[in-house]
């Protein structure tokens, strides 16, 4: 089964607001989590990662924090825009190697 | 267009045909990661390469599922005597050894249709 879940399968934000989207994962194992971005009929477009031995990284208008007691991982967007509505996955490296996604979660920003 | 490039967009087969899907990864990347990704859910890793050397295969790459990477930069990807189960996006992702996974970039995709 998937190490990796999203609490979340749809998520509506006015302009604006800022949004949080969830992700739960299993294996405590893990070294990396990023978060990707697919808008549609495109690849996965990398946003930010986090080491498992952060608790929080900031980039421009994101911040992805990382609760390894509850093994909870969240991606915090600020002011959003038209252009942040996607469907946003995050995903998990153990060892330095492959990517394992979650299901994924879409980001509808109302105007 | 110096990104991942995927190769067709769009692929439309019959049931039982046989299917390559090319991928031209970052020049100075060195990993070359297939992954598989169907409607509503997560890409779904299939195999990946280090250099020309295959280092893993999912158990999701069924025999009729073959991957090369000949002199370490364009993959293929073949799907043999293709099932309708097959239908799916494609994506291939490079990233340079150092980052692996993370600095993972991808194409655009290949969206094969199998009828």
């Amino acid at each position: 089964g998937e190490s990796v879940g999203l609490h979340l399968p749809t998520l509506s934000v006015q302009e604006g607001d800022n949004s949080i989207i969830n992700c739960a994962y299993s294996n405590s194992a893990s070294d990396y989590f990023i978060w990707y971005k697919q808008e549609s009929g495109k690849g996965p477009q990398f946003i930010i990662d986090i080491r498992s031995n952060m608790d929080k990284r900031q980039g421009q208008r994101v911040t992805v924090l990382l609760n390894k007691t509850v093994k909870h991982l969240s991606l915090q967007i600020a002011a959003t825009q038209p252009g942040d509505s996607a469907v946003y996955f995050c995903a998990e490296i153990i060892g330095n190697e492959k990517l394992t996604f979650g299901t994924g979660t879409r980001l509808t920003i109302i105007p | 267009d110096t990104g991942v490039s995927q190769d067709p967009r769009h692929k439309i087969t019959k049931r039982g045909q046989n299917v390559t899907f090319r991928c031209d990864p970052i020049s100075e990347h060195n990993r070359l990661y297939w992954y598989r990704q169907t409607l509503g859910q997560g890409p779904e890793f299939l195999t990946y390469f280090q250099n020309e050397a295959q280092l893993e295969k999912s158990r999701l790459l069924s025999d009729r599922f073959s991957a090369e990477r000949p002199k370490g930069s364009f993959s293929t990807l073949e799907i043999q005597r293709t099932e309708q189960g097959d239908s799916a996006m494609y994506l291939c992702a490079s990233s340079p050894q150092s980052g692996a996974g993370t600095e993972a970039f991808f194409g655009q995709g290949t969206r094969l249709t199998v009828v």
